[in-house]
């Protein structure tokens, strides 16, 4: 089946370890999301690729990067992770992006800072 | 962006209806009204998404009234399984200058 994965599912770094959350995609989908939820709170948008083009929330914090080395690769990088980042991590595809197009997401890696 | 405003928990019992409400009173011409259900320690799950009047699929019904300043999740007959969260989105997914962002969403609880 076509789908969204979040590779590894656990992650527990220590505070300031650099530390990188991985996603692919079967689905192809032009769209690649990350978002970050804290317990007991909705997503928060961090940031999302359109093809190779990088869309940045103006309320993401420089700590956080992301790269797209092609279509279904797509990897989270927290430079410095401080234990406020501690969370879970999704991952979402969305076909075009258009406001028609629902967005598919993935399991999660929930990210401990030690 | 369209803030939406949902009840933050409800409770129901297995194999009744139940309709949960979501506001959003700045709603904008090109957008779109989306419900996503999530379970602990998933990613949300599409569940359906409408423009206006009613839609519905093999799992949800959705009321959109004349204004669409708010909309209406329908499930029928839940069962102990429908237990999660539920998020209405509201926005031009990543067109023009718009995006949809996940509103605070409504516990629902079914109990046996």
């Amino acid at each position: 089946d076509a789908m969204v994965i979040q590779n590894p599912r656990y992650q527990v770094t220590q505070f300031g370890k650099p530390v990188t959350l991985s996603c692919s995609q079967t689905l192809n989908h032009n769209v690649m999301y990350w978002y970050q939820q804290k317990s007991s709170q909705a997503p928060k948008l961090l940031f999302h690729y359109y093809d190779k083009d990088f869309n940045n929330e103006a309320d993401t914090p420089d700590n956080f990067q992301s790269r797209r080395p092609n279509t279904s690769f797509c990897f989270l990088d927290i430079r410095s992770p401080g234990l406020g980042d501690a969370a879970m991590y999704l991952c979402a595809t969305s076909s075009t992006g258009n406001r028609e197009d629902e967005q598919y997401f993935g399991p999660g890696t929930r990210l401990t800072v030690t | 962006l369209a803030k939406t405003t949902q009840p933050i928990s409800m409770d129901s019992y297995e194999g009744q209806e139940v309709n949960i409400t979501c506001s959003h009173n700045n709603i904008a011409t090109n957008d779109y009204i989306t419900w996503y259900q999530q379970f602990p320690s998933q990613g949300p799950r599409f569940i359906i998404q409408g423009y206006k009047t009613k839609v519905t699929n093999e799992v949800a019904s959705l009321f959109i009234p004349a204004d669409r300043k708010s909309s209406t999740l329908s499930l029928p007959r839940v069962s102990l399984s429908d237990t999660a969260v539920y998020y209405c989105l509201v926005g031009d997914a990543l067109t023009n200058a718009g995006k949809s962002t996940f509103g605070d969403g409504t516990t629902l609880t079914v109990k046996p």
